[in-house]
């Protein structure tokens, strides 16, 4: 597609249940990031997929939070057990590759409510 | 200390003023600089790259001292569409390569 898709675009839940967000980059960039945002605060990573390397897992916050990433292209942000502090914009991004001079085009986000 | 620093701002400035922020960052190797543009509640999208001769875009300017570790950004005849925050975002050449995004600089233009 023309730009990185997400969905949900908004997601309410209660707490305890499990989400799945769906990521779709770009076509053609290898690269996907996973992010949170917090109202009001920055950009926090949390999970990268390169290719076919394994990915880089260093910014998931707990062992509730997974990732896949299936023939290079979709990925599925799972969050079990979901929290309130959960709640959060979560923003994927695609890149042409992990190095170079290329920038992040990011997706829309899904915005997410644990109630 | 951070990565990447701004100041947070907010920078309020009357139309058609024009406007600077400044972004330092700790790691010497980083290799690729970057401008984002968040507006509220919206992702942040991309708007420019920092090369190391300078380099302008319309009524924007982005700077960077290597010496001196860091990255500006320069907004001529601010518009109130200008009105946003602003993320300095560098990619650290040693530390996986990743982008590493500042905490941005929030920018109010008013009538």
């Amino acid at each position: 597609g023309a730009g990185v898709s997400q969905s949900p675009s908004n997601k309410v839940t209660e707490k305890g249940k499990d989400v799945e967000l769906r990521c779709d980059p770009i076509s053609g960039h290898t690269a996907l990031y996973w992010y949170r945002q917090s109202l009001g605060q920055g950009l926090e990573f949390l999970i990268y997929f390169q290719g076919n390397s394994a990915p880089d897992k260093s910014g998931l916050p707990s062992d509730r939070f997974s990732a896949e990433r299936t023939g290079g292209s979709v990925s599925t942000l799972t969050i079990q057990r979901t929290q309130q502090e959960d709640s959060a914009v979560y923003l994927c991004a695609s890149s042409l590759t992990h190095t170079g001079p290329y920038g992040y085009t990011f997706g829309s986000g899904t915005r997410l409510t644990v109630v | 200390r951070k990565e990447v620093e701004q100041d947070p701002g907010p920078f309020n400035v009357p139309e058609g003023a024009t406007v600077a922020f400044n972004c330092t960052y700790s790691n010497s190797a980083s290799q690729s600089f970057f401008w984002y543009r968040q507006d509220c509640r919206k992702e942040p999208k991309l708007l420019m790259s920092v090369y190391s001769s300078g380099n302008e875009d319309g009524r924007f300017t982005a700077q960077l001292n290597r010496a001196s570790q860091y990255i500006s950004l320069l907004i001529r005849d601010s518009k109130l569409s200008d009105s946003a925050t602003y993320l300095c975002v560098v990619r650290l050449g040693n530390a996986g390569n990743m982008l590493t995004f500042g905490g941005g600089t929030r920018l109010m233009v008013k009538p």
